[in-house]
């Protein structure tokens, strides 16, 4: 079946970089594109991130642009984050997410996710 | 940027009872909304897709409607394991955006 697994998180101070990854199996990940969502401690969803299924284009959410670089390795069947200069307001679950559209370069629905990996950025 | 607003903030509901819950956006959407179902501790879960298609495993009672800039997902009959927060999405414009949620809760 499909998994997703997310790892990396951990408690950094701001400035401080991170490195998530999502490592998937059960499905042809080279096919799907993926994206983050995080979700701040009693807080609603947001979108953080979508790479296509081929790498060829990334798209970012205002608040991370920049800052953020999703990333894939294909041969490796992983999805990355790489977070740097975390600000307070970056806490929260990051959930990597399965595109629901297949070889496709537009945003489909998160038809499977991950457990998340809690990011904590504090002083 | 696509704003949702969600409505209400907070149904509270017997089971048995049916469930109305409200999507509104600031634009059109055409179909592409999404309804996610999140329960405490567990990630978010696919429900409805494209306004009115049931994901896969997704119970009958499940029904989602609505086009344009407003949605509605419908459980006919509440089951105790409906209680939950329900998330919509939007997939028609960049950046994609989220609902805040409406929190079902038993009455």
């Amino acid at each position: 079946q499909v998994q997703l697994v997310e790892s990396g998180g951990g408690v950094v101070q701001p400035g401080r970089s991170l490195r998530l990854s999502c490592v998937v199996s059960g499905f042809r990940f080279d096919t799907y594109g993926m994206h983050w969502v995080r979700q701040a401690p009693g807080k609603g969803l947001e979108w953080v991130a979508v790479i296509w299924y081929d790498r060829s284009r990334t798209f970012y959410a205002d608040s991370v642009r920049g800052r953020f670089t999703i990333s894939r390795d294909n041969s490796k069947n992983t999805l990355y984050l790489h977070m740097n200069s975390l600000r307070v307001e970056d806490t929260a679950l990051y959930y990597c997410a399965r595109d629901s559209l297949m070889a496709t370069r537009r945003p489909g629905y998160f038809d499977n996710w991950g457990q998340g990996t809690l990011v904590t950025v504090s002083s | 940027e696509i704003v949702l607003t969600q409505s209400p903030a907070t149904l509270s509901l017997s089971p048995g009872e049916r469930a109305t819950l409200s999507c509104r956006a600031s634009q059109s959407l055409n179909i592409y909304l999404a309804w996610y179902q999140q329960k405490p501790g567990q990630a978010p879960r696919l429900l409805m897709y494209d306004a009115s298609n049931r994901a896969t495993g997704i119970p009958a009672r499940f029904s989602g409607s609505g086009s344009g800039a407003d949605f509605t997902l419908t459980i006919s009959s509440l089951e105790p394991e409906d209680f939950a927060v329900y998330y919509c999405h939007q997939r028609s414009a960049w950046p994609i955006t989220f609902g805040q949620g409406t929190r079902l809760e038993i009455k």
